[in-house]
Formats: structure tokens, sequence, C-alpha cells
């Protein structure tokens, strides 16, 4: 149940604060995700990489920037954390972005980590 | 962009009735098409999926339809259980990328 892990699990902090949650994958897959998930349980997702490589940068915010130091490795920093920033952020991975089996499609989803900025 | 639909957005139902829950894509290029559940506080855990080749794919109490002329796919889970209380999330892949565009979901109630 630890293929896909994150840290911290929860994290309250003020507005303005910079702060960074760590996304861990022991699959040995090549594209890692942000998921964004609000009040409303919409799951919107963020940013996408293969390899280390960013490969999908969906419309958030510059104050978001994703690093992938390795292939199973895939942080996320966010700056001046705005009340709007709540939310619980997936990380996923699935085994490839090109897909030539069925099975390398499916996404693995972390354990969530539950961001409330006051 | 995909834009992907689902509904209804919530769902009661007895155990041991049937539900459905349905989805429409925009982006006929779309080739595959995951359901996911996600019970309270937990992470979403793909439940079946189904690729734009086949029509229908059963497994177990969970089955999943696609009507690729219609653009909609359909989850059916027969004999409903408690424990299917959740909420579940259709979603679709336009062809040549890795993301998926989520529905907005439904939440399951089944009550005994």
């Amino acid at each position: 149940d630890t293929a896909v892990s994150q840290t911290p699990k929860y994290l309250v902090t003020q507005m303005g604060n910079d702060k960074s949650i760590k996304c861990e994958q022991n699959l040995g897959h090549d594209t890692m995700y942000w998921y964004k998930q609000d009040s409303k349980k919409f799951l919107k997702i963020m940013f996408s990489y293969n390899n280390k490589e960013l490969i999908i940068n969906e419309t958030v915010p510059n104050r978001f920037s994703p690093k992938s130091p390795d292939k199973a490795h895939l942080n996320l920093h966010i700056n001046s954390l705005e009340l709007g920033d709540s939310a619980v952020y997936f990380c996923a991975s699935s085994q490839a972005a090109s897909f030539v089996l069925a099975a390398q499609e499916t996404q693995y989803f972390g354990p969530g980590t539950r961001l409330l900025v006051l | 962009g995909e834009n992907v639909e689902q509904h209804p957005s919530t769902l009661s139902v007895q155990e041991g009735d049937s539900a459905v829950i349905k989805c429409t894509y925009s982006d006929s290029a779309s080739n595959y098409f995951p359901w996911y559940k996600q019970e309270l506080g937990k992470r979403p855990q793909l439940i079946i999926d189904i690729r734009s080749n086949v029509g229908e794919k059963k497994d177990q109490r969970i089955a999943v339809t696609l009507n690729k002329t219609a653009k909609h796919f359909s989850l059916h889970i027969t004999e409903t259980q408690p424990e299917d209380t959740a909420v579940y999330f259709c979603a679709a892949r336009f062809q040549g990328y890795s993301t998926l565009t989520f529905g907005k979901g439904t939440m399951l109630l089944v009550s005994p």
C-alpha cells in the first residue's frame, strides 16, 4: 500500500508562507502527476512529468513549482500560499506516458496531502 | 481540451439494488476510460477501465459500457453493498496524452 507515498499527510499553514509536498513512487513508473482536489471533490490535473521532464502544465499559478529530482520523485513547492490553495493534493504515477499496453495507463494515487491555509 | 460530464452527482440506493452512473465526453479521439472509487478520506483507486476498441467490460458486480458514437460510457454496479458507498469518478484520456480528465464525481450511498 506504500507504492505511492506523500509527505506530509496534513499541512496547516498561514497565508503568505511557502511550503513543499513530497511524493515518491516505488513502482518503477516513468510518469508522475500532481492533482488538486477541492472542497467539492473535483479532481483536476496540475502537472505531469515523464522521466523527470515536464510534459503537461495545466493552467496553474506560477506560485506552484514542481520539481522532479529523479523519476521516482515529484515534489511540489508552493510560494506565497493563498486561502484558495486549501485542498487535498494527490500525487499519482503511471507506467508510461505513451501507452502501448492498457496496463500502462493505470494511474496509482498517493494518499493525499490535506493542505489548509489560514 | 477534453470535457467530461458525469451524472448524477448523488445517488442513493438500497442494499441489493443496482446503481448506474453515466458520463459523456467531448473529444471523439479519447480512447481510454477508467473509473475510480474514492472512499471518504482515502485516495482514488481504479476499479475498472475500458478502451475504445471494446464496448463492454465486466468484473464481478461492476461493469462498464462504452458507446463511442454517442460519446458516453456508464458504470453499472449490481447487488450493491454498504461498502460500495463512496464517490465514483469517471475519466477520459485524449489519445496521445497521458493525463486524465475527470468527471465531477458521483456520491453513491448504499443504505442497509
